[in-house]
This record gives structure tokens, sequence and C-alpha cells, in this order.
């Protein structure tokens, strides 16, 4: 079967470092993702990843061990606005249009 | 600045009404998704399409169908709309190959 798994909610002091973790199955496996959404908004890009290992964009970077099934997310230097939810998703290889598969999102919280 | 444009923010439809979710996009993509979004539950796939007049079932595609005669137009279609299809539709498109999704802004459909 198809699972994406990630915490529900998470809280985090302003200024600090927080990591949102994910494990996936799914049938195949071509990139995974990450989304951030702010609440009433659609989803936004924020990092790929296909290849294992860290990938950095800024105060964002995401890892990748495809032979754990495993990623995550790591946010440095947290702002109020990075209170949202971020979502983690799955490229299968199982059809030609590139399905993604989407975890539930875990629901970021930061206080001042 | 490449768009996802979903025709409607807000809509409200009674029991029974034939509903129209239209989407445009204007970055001649090949790959387009409708998903909706429920608290809990995440984005859920109901259709996708990888060309014009192609399409293909996601995972949750009764009740619903959909339409692509022109590249940049994917059309959902509830045939008759009921309660438990309240929720937050999402339109999205992505390239052939690599790459992530961009997505529209959403409509929240509201069945009474």
């Amino acid at each position: 079967g198809q699972n994406i798994d990630q915490p529900t909610e998470m809280t985090a002091t302003e200024g600090a470092i927080v990591q949102i973790n994910c494990t996936y199955q799914t049938s195949g496996f071509n990139g995974l993702f990450w989304y951030q959404q702010h609440a009433g908004e659609a989803p936004t890009f924020l990092s790929y990843n296909v290849l294992d290992g860290l990938e950095e964009k800024g105060r964002f970077s995401s890892f990748l061990s495809r032979s754990k099934g495993y990623s995550y997310l790591l946010l440095k230097e947290l702002q109020m606005k990075d209170s949202a939810s971020y979502l983690c998703a799955v490229r299968d290889t199982y059809s030609s249009a590139s399905k993604i598969i989407f975890g539930s999102g875990t629901r970021l919280s930061i206080r001042p | 600045d490449v768009k996802v444009t979903q025709s409607s923010r807000y809509l409200v439809k009674r029991t029974g009404e034939k509903v129209f979710l239209e989407c445009v996009q204007d970055m001649d993509h090949e790959n387009m998704f409708w998903y909706r979004q429920d608290p809990g539950l995440g984005l859920r796939l109901i259709y996708f399409s990888y060309d014009v007049k192609m399409k293909e079932k996601g995972d949750i595609p009764e009740g619903y169908s959909v339409s692509r005669e022109k590249k940049e137009r994917f059309s959902l279609i509830l045939e008759s709309a009921s309660t438990n299809q309240t929720s937050m539709y999402l339109c999205a498109s992505s390239p052939l190959g690599p790459g992530g999704y961009t997505f529209g802004s959403g409509t929240r459909l509201t069945v009474v």
C-alpha cells in the first residue's frame, strides 16, 4: 500500500530550529517534495529530493534517505510567519502522469 | 508569473445540483490534477489528466467526473452534489518529467 506518515502537530519557539520528520512506503519512488501551506491558502513548493542527502535552501533544508524511506525538513531561525502546515509528498512511478501522494501534513505553531 | 487559476474561491450549492469547478493553467503543462483537502485526511486525488481528452481515476473518483478538452483547462464536475462533498478543492498542474506541482488558490465548496 501507499503510506506517508508525519506528525500531526508541532510547536517551536521563534528563533529556534525545528525538524519535521516524514516516513513513506510507496509502490515506487521518483522524488520527495515538501510543501508549505498557510491556513486557507494553497500549498507552495519548498523543496525536492530525489537523491540521498541534504538539500539546503536558505533557512530551509531537506534530507532524504531512500533506503530508510525517510525524510526530514529542517527550519532554522524560525519566524512567526513560518506558522503553517508542512506537507510531505512522494512521486510514485506507477502512472505516466507522475502522480504525487501527499501526507496529511504537520501543523507547526511558532510561539514568541 | 506562472499561474493556475480556479474560477471560484467560494461556492455554495444545494444538494442534487450539478456543479462545475474550472481550472486553467498558463504554463503549457501536460499534467493536471484535482484534489480535495479535508481536515485530518490531507490531500486526496480525485482525477488527473496527462493529455488532452485523457483522464485517469485517482483515489476517490466516486461522485465526480472530469473534462479536458483543451490543454490549459481541466474541469471537475460533481454530477449531483451531496453534503459529503463539502470540501476544499485544489487544482494543480505539472510538466512531464521531474518537478513538483503548481497549485491553484483553491475553491471552498459548501453543499447545503
